[in-house]
């Protein structure tokens, strides 16, 4: 079975510029996290959503970040603009109800230059 | 403010030798906590599990310890392997979940 597939695997670009991150969770998972790593932080919780709709967002840094769940079968996380503060491993991961742990995506790698 | 700590952020262990991990969390409201175990350049992927009901889980060469009194818990690697090798995840499982910092283990042959 395929897992949770995110794109791209690595972004590099500049500040200011506009950066989409892709994720396809699990077929079939009601639940899908966005996270950040840092070395500071380790792994922070932006957004979740539950069947598409945002449930909790209090972890989104600020205006500048936005997430979207259109359907089932993919969500966006966006960066617009981009500041090199922004660097990080970001994660996306889903599960199923019922408290299965999570399945997390490969991350995509952002660096802001 | 950290909710769940990790305080090592490395760890170093020979081959065969027990590896512990330790995890502090501050809420005692929390009742059920993950470990997950992360490669380089993959996403983490869940290890084992403990519910705050029971004091011990076993899977394996993996054994994770809950003191709730202490607000701690603890992960044994035994035999630990070359393979271990890993940035290891604490989380704890509110309505979301809410990880530590990681320690990285490395075990040398």
């Amino acid at each position: 079975d395929a897992g949770v597939i995110q794109s791209p695997r690595h972004e590099v670009t500049e500040m200011g510029q506009e950066v989409t991150l892709r994720c396809k969770p699990i077929s079939g998972h009601d639940y899908l996290f966005w996270y950040r790593q840092t070395m500071m932080r380790g792994l922070e919780l932006l957004i979740y959503f539950n069947n598409n709709v945002p449930i909790d967002d209090s972890g989104m840094p600020e205006d500048r970040f936005s997430a979207k769940m259109p359907n089932a079968s993919f969500s966006t996380l966006k960066i617009q603009p981009s500041e090199p503060r922004d660097s990080a491993v970001y994660f996306c991961a889903s599960s199923t109800d019922g408290g299965e742990p999570q399945h997390f995506g490969d991350g995509t790698r952002l660096s802001i230059l | 403010d950290q909710q769940v700590k990790q305080n090592s952020p490395s760890l170093s262990v020979q081959e065969g030798r027990i590896s512990i991990l330790n995890c502090d969390y501050t809420n005692s409201m929390f009742d059920y906590f993950l470990w997950y175990k992360k490669y380089p350049a993959e996403g983490p992927t869940f290890l084992i599990s403990i519910s705050s009901i029971k004091d011990k889980n076993e899977d394996g060469r993996f054994t994770v310890f809950l003191n709730k009194s202490a607000k701690h818990l603890s992960l044994h690697i035994v035999p630990s392997q070359p393979g271990d090798s890993a940035v290891y995840f604490c989380a704890a499982d509110t309505d979301k979940l809410i990880f530590g910092t990681g320690t990285r283990l490395q075990v040398f042959p």
